[in-house]
């Protein structure tokens, strides 16, 4: 299953509205997760099922999406979410990640 | 607390093998399924290999099958990636992940190592 994740960067401003979409090109249900991954580190998952918030994320970051068509919104943006997100699919092997967005301070 | 541990990363020639180890804990290791993730260099995420709670099941990306054998000790709460065969592509930061269940109903990985660097090169 391929993974489209647009857009691959954006340039936002703090207090901004962010949203990033991710395609699959079979249903997966709401097998997908997101993940925010800051230079250097490891990933760290944010939302589950599509639209559920990992425990201890702020609740500005919300998921939503069944099927192909996914979202992740970040309501507010704050000065710690300048970083890459990845969308995973995990209801078919080879499970498969969106090629990342890289959130950037405008 | 979840701690995922990478160990056995290095510098290796092309059409070599390495051995990668992960040491888990703060978890009850056997009753979940672990992966695989890899990163080049700049480069986003890719998925490598993925087992079941019992190691019975194992699943891995085309790109890897044949060179490459994700395993599992459960009485060392261990998790292995032996790599043969390596290439110049095979450069990464390989990351252990734990799965959010034993194998069925996964939600995706929950927890995450800090990774190790594996580097092919002569």
């Amino acid at each position: 299953i391929q993974m489209t994740q647009s857009p691959s960067s954006l340039s936002a401003s703090v207090g901004d509205r962010v949203t990033i979409t991710c395609r699959a090109s079979l249903g997966i249900r709401n097998d997908l997760a997101w993940y925010q991954q800051k230079p250097g580190k490891a990933p760290q998952r944010l939302i589950y099922a599509a639209s559920s918030l990992q425990s201890g994320v702020p609740s500005r970051f919300s998921g939503s999406g069944y099927g192909t068509e996914f979202t992740l919104t970040i309501r507010s943006l704050q000065p710690e979410d300048f970083a890459t997100y990845y969308c995973l699919q995990h209801n078919f092997y080879p499970w498969t990640f969106g090629q990342g967005t890289k959130v950037e301070i405008k | 607390e979840v701690q995922l541990l990478e160990s056995g990363g290095g510098l290796v020639q092309p059409g070599g093998s390495l051995r990668l180890s992960c040491a888990a804990s703060g978890f009850t290791f056997m009753n979940y399924a672990m992966g695989w993730v890899r990163q080049a260099p700049g480069k986003g995420l890719e998925w490598v290999s993925g087992l079941s709670g019992s190691g019975g099941i194992t699943h891995s990306a085309d790109s890897v099958k044949g060179r490459f054998t994700i395993s599992r000790d459960n009485s060392k709460n261990t998790l292995y990636l032996q790599m043969d065969s390596l290439r110049a592509e095979d450069t990464a930061i390989y990351y252990c992940a734990k799965d959010s269940t034993y194998y069925y109903d996964s939600s995706g990985y929950d927890s995450w190592g800090q990774g190790t660097l594996v580097t092919v090169s002569s």
